[in-house]
């Protein structure tokens, strides 16, 4: 068990650039997040999916951003016409239907810097 | 004002020092309490979790839950350089695996 892969670590792209970031689950964990996390400043919840179903959006979730998990295993995170303001670290997290409250598993995360 | 207020620090502190790091939260519906811990260019590890009152204790580590004052606290005792870290508070409502809510992190630094 390798745990929560994430690729590419780092990206730079220019505004308007389309983006998409892929994370690879711990293999038994149904559960997988992503959250966002910008300098300075705690990870915000972006989306849920459990299996292949995205159960959860948040309003932070504009409409350039879409996230997919077609066989509820890898899941994508695409974002079009990007921004300036898209520039952060997008974490993938997963989980087990078993684990304890709130224990997610984190990757080591896609940067993104937005020119 | 946001949700979950965490100081950001940087806090720094000698070796074998005792470390508080606290967060305040509005939301009375949050009922489970994480504390994570990340390193630099790494993601957020799980430290420990709690959904009652009260303290609870593992090795070095102890984290305090206050729901009256919606208040939780981690303490680090004989702190070393390796913990070295940000720490991020973490809070979730009841419910099936619903989202977390953290705080922005407090920076620590433990010198020799």
């Amino acid at each position: 068990d390798t745990g929560v892969s994430q690729d590419p670590r780092h990206k730079i792209t220019k505004r308007g650039q389309n983006v998409t970031f892929r994370c690879d689950p711990i293999s038994e964990h149904n559960r997988l997040y992503w959250y966002r996390q910008t300098l300075g400043q705690g990870p915000e919840f972006l989306t849920y999916f459990q299996n292949e179903a995205q159960l959860e959006k948040s309003r932070l979730l504009s409409d350039r951003f879409s996230a997919e998990r077609p066989k509820g295993s890898f899941s994508t995170l695409e974002i079009q016409r990007t921004e300036q303001g898209d520039s952060a670290m997008y974490l993938c997290a997963s989980s087990s239907p078993l684990a304890g409250p709130g224990e997610l598993f984190f990757g080591e995360g896609s940067r993104l810097t937005v020119l | 004002q946001k949700e979950v207020e965490q100081d950001p620090g940087p806090l720094s502190v000698p070796e074998g020092a005792i470390v508080s790091l606290n967060c305040t939260y509005s939301n009375s519906a949050f009922q489970y309490f994480m504390w994570y811990r990340q390193y630099s260019r790494k993601g957020p590890e799980l430290l420990m979790y709690t959904y009652s009152s009260g303290n609870k204790e593992d090795g070095r580590f102890t984290a305090q839950v206050d729901k009256s004052s919606k208040y939780i606290s981690l303490f680090i005792r004989d702190s070393q350089p390796s913990d070295s870290a940000t720490y991020l508070c973490a809070m979730r409502t009841a419910g099936t695996a619903s989202k977390l809510t953290f705080g922005t992190g407090t920076r620590l630094q433990v010198t020799l």
